[in-house]
C-alpha cells in the first residue's frame, strides 16, 4: 500500500516569512495529493491540491509542487500570519481510491 | 463550514462497551468514509460505503463497522471497545468515489476509559 512520509513535524516561523512542507509518497500510481489544515478540536480543511499531471499549483498565499518522478510534493506559505498556525497534513489518493495521509505539521507563525 | 455533520462531539465509553457514531454527508454527496485520528497522527482509513454499499476497508478488526443509509448518511459501530480505541473519528464526504476532492466533519472525540 501507499506510504507517506511528512516534514518536518514542527516548524516555527516569525509572521511574514515562509514555511515550506515537505512530503514523500511510495505509490507510484497515486495520482492526487491534498493538503489539510486542521485547527484545534476541528476536522481537516482541504486548502490545496494537485494532480498527478501537474506540476505546480498556486492559490493566492499558498503554492503546492509535485515532483512526480521524486515522488516528492511540497506546500509552501508565503507572508505567513498568525491565523495560519494549525497543524498540516500532506494526503495521497491511492489506486484503491482511499487516502493515505502524513503525520502531520505543527505550524507556529510567532507574531 | 464543510456541510458534514457528525454526532455526537465528544463520548467517553468503557472497555467492553459498544459505541455507535453519526454522520451527514454534504448534500448530493453519496460517497462516505470514516477515518481514525489517534493523538498526534494522521487521519488512519477504516472504510469507505458507496450507495449503502462498502467499498474499501483499511486495517481495522471486524468490530468496526459501518452502514450507509439511502440519504447517504452513515454510522461507524465499534464493538468491544479497547483503551487503543480512543481517539479522533472523522467523517469524510465526496460527491462520488471518482470525484477525489474529500470534505470532513469536525469529529467525534471517543475516549475509552
Amino acid at each position: 500500500g501507499e506510504n507517506v512520509e511528512q516534514h518536518p513535524s514542527t516548524l516555527s516561523v516569525q509572521e511574514g516569512d515562509s514555511a515550506v512542507i515537505k512530503c514523500t509518497y511510495s505509490d507510484s500510481a497515486s495520482n492526487y495529493f491534498p493538503w489539510y489544515k486542521q485547527e484545534l478540536g476541528k476536522g481537516p480543511q482541504l486548502i490545496i491540491d494537485i494532480r498527478s499531471n501537474v506540476g505546480e499549483k498556486k492559490d493566492q498565499r499558498i503554492a503546492v509542487t509535485l515532483n512526480k518522478t521524486a515522488k516528492h510534493f511540497s506546500l509552501h506559505i508565503t507572508e505567513t500570519q498568525p491565523e495560519d498556525s494549525a497543524v498540516y497534513f500532506c494526503a495521497a489518493l491511492s489506486t484503491g481510491n482511499q487516502f493515505y495521509f502524513g503525520t502531520g505539521t505543527s505550524l507556529t507563525v510567532i507574531p | 463550514e464543510t456541510g458534514v455533520t457528525q454526532s455526537p462531539t465528544h463520548l467517553i465509553k468503557t472497555r467492553g462497551q459498544q459505541v455507535t457514531l453519526r454522520c451527514s454527508s454534504q448534500s448530493g454527496h453519496n460517497t462516505v468514509s470514516w477515518y481514525q485520528q489517534a493523538l498526534g497522527q494522521g487521519p488512519q482509513f477504516i472504510f469507505q460505503y458507496y450507495r449503502e454499499e462498502e467499498n474499501g476497508r483499511g486495517n481495522f478488526p471486524p468490530r468496526f463497522s459501518g452502514l450507509q443509509f439511502p440519504n447517504y448518511s452513515s454510522e461507524l459501530n465499534v464493538n468491544a471497545l479497547e483503551l487503543d480505541d480512543s481517539a479522533l473519528y472523522l467523517c469524510a464526504s465526496r460527491p462520488d468515489p471518482m470525484n477525489t476532492e474529500a470534505f470532513f466533519g469536525q469529529g467525534t472525540r471517543l475516549t475509552v476509559v
